[in-house]
C-alpha cells in the first residue's frame, strides 16, 4: 500500500492521559500536514512539516500538543493531559511538489475518544 | 479572511437523480485553488478535483461535473445519475498557494449526501 498510513485507527483514553498518533506519508512526499476534524465539521489545519522542519502551527495547537517528524519520514502527534474537547478525528496528509496536481493525499485518520 | 461555506448540511436523493452540492468561498487573494474531497464512512478524504482561480472552465469527469463562477464566488459540484456508492460527506476546500508550494486547506463544514436505492 503506497497511501498515507495512520496508526492507530481508533484510540479511547481517559481524561488526563497522554496519547501519541503516528503518520507514515507517501514515501516520496516531503510535506506532511496534520488536521483535526470534529463531528459534523470539516477538517481544520493544525501543523505542517517540510522534511523534518515544522514550518507552521495553527493557534488550535495548544501547548499540550506537540508534533515531530524526526527524520523527515513518519510523524507523530502527541497530546498531553487529554481533555474531552480533544475528542476528534486526527487526519494526516502528505504532498509533493513534484506531483503534477500537487494536491494533498489524506490518510484514514485516527479517531480519538476521551472519556 | 478565507472562508468556505457549504450551506447544505444533508441532502437525500433517490438513486439516478441528479444532485448539486453548493460551495461558496471568500478570499482576498486573486490567486487561489479550490478543491472537492469525498469522505466515505471509512474516513479518508478522497481527492476529486482541484481548480485554480484563473481557470473558470467547467469540468466534467464521468458523472461528476463542476461549475466554477468567480463572479459569485461559487464552485458547485453536480453528480448526474447518482448511485448508492456516492453516499458520503463531500467537502469543498480553499487554499492559497504558498511560496514553498505547501497546502493549507480551509474546508467547509461538508454536505452529507445520502443516495437511497
Amino acid at each position: 500500500d503506497t497511501g498515507v498510513s495512520q496508526n492507530p485507527r481508533h484510540k479511547i483514553t481517559k481524561r488526563g492521559q497522554n496519547v501519541t498518533f503516528r503518520c507514515d506519508p507517501i514515501s516520496e512526499h516531503n510535506r506532511l500536514y496534520w488536521y483535526r476534524q470534529t463531528l459534523g465539521q470539516g477538517p481544520e489545519f493544525l501543523t505542517y512539516f517540510q522534511n523534518e522542519a515544522q514550518l507552521e502551527k495553527s493557534r488550535l495547537l495548544s501547548d499540550r500538543f506537540s508534533a515531530e517528524r524526526p527524520k523527515g519520514s513518519f510523524s507523530t502527534l502527541e497530546i498531553q493531559r487529554t481533555e474531552q474537547g480533544d475528542s476528534a478525528m486526527y487526519l494526516c496528509a502528505s504532498s509533493s511538489p513534484l506531483d503534477l496536481y500537487r494536491e494533498a493525499f489524506f490518510g484514514q485518520g485516527t479517531r480519538l475518544t476521551v472519556v | 479572511a478565507q472562508k468556505v461555506t457549504q450551506a447544505q448540511t444533508e441532502i437525500s436523493v433517490v438513486e439516478k437523480e441528479d444532485v448539486t452540492l453548493d460551495c461558496v468561498y471568500e478570499t482576498r487573494d486573486t490567486t487561489y485553488y479550490l478543491f472537492w474531497y469525498k469522505q466515505p464512512p471509512s474516513g479518508e478524504l478522497v481527492f476529486l478535483i482541484r481548480r485554480n482561480s484563473f481557470d473558470e472552465q467547467n469540468e466534467i469527469s464521468g458523472r461528476y461535473s463542476w461549475n466554477f463562477q468567480k463572479s459569485t464566488s461559487s464552485f458547485n459540484f453536480t453528480i448526474t445519475a447518482s448511485q448508492v456508492v456516492d453516499s458520503a460527506v463531500y467537502f469543498c476546500a480553499l487554499s492559497e498557494p504558498q511560496e514553498d508550494s505547501s497546502y493549507k486547506l480551509i474546508f467547509g463544514s461538508g454536505t452529507r449526501l445520502l443516495v437511497r436505492p
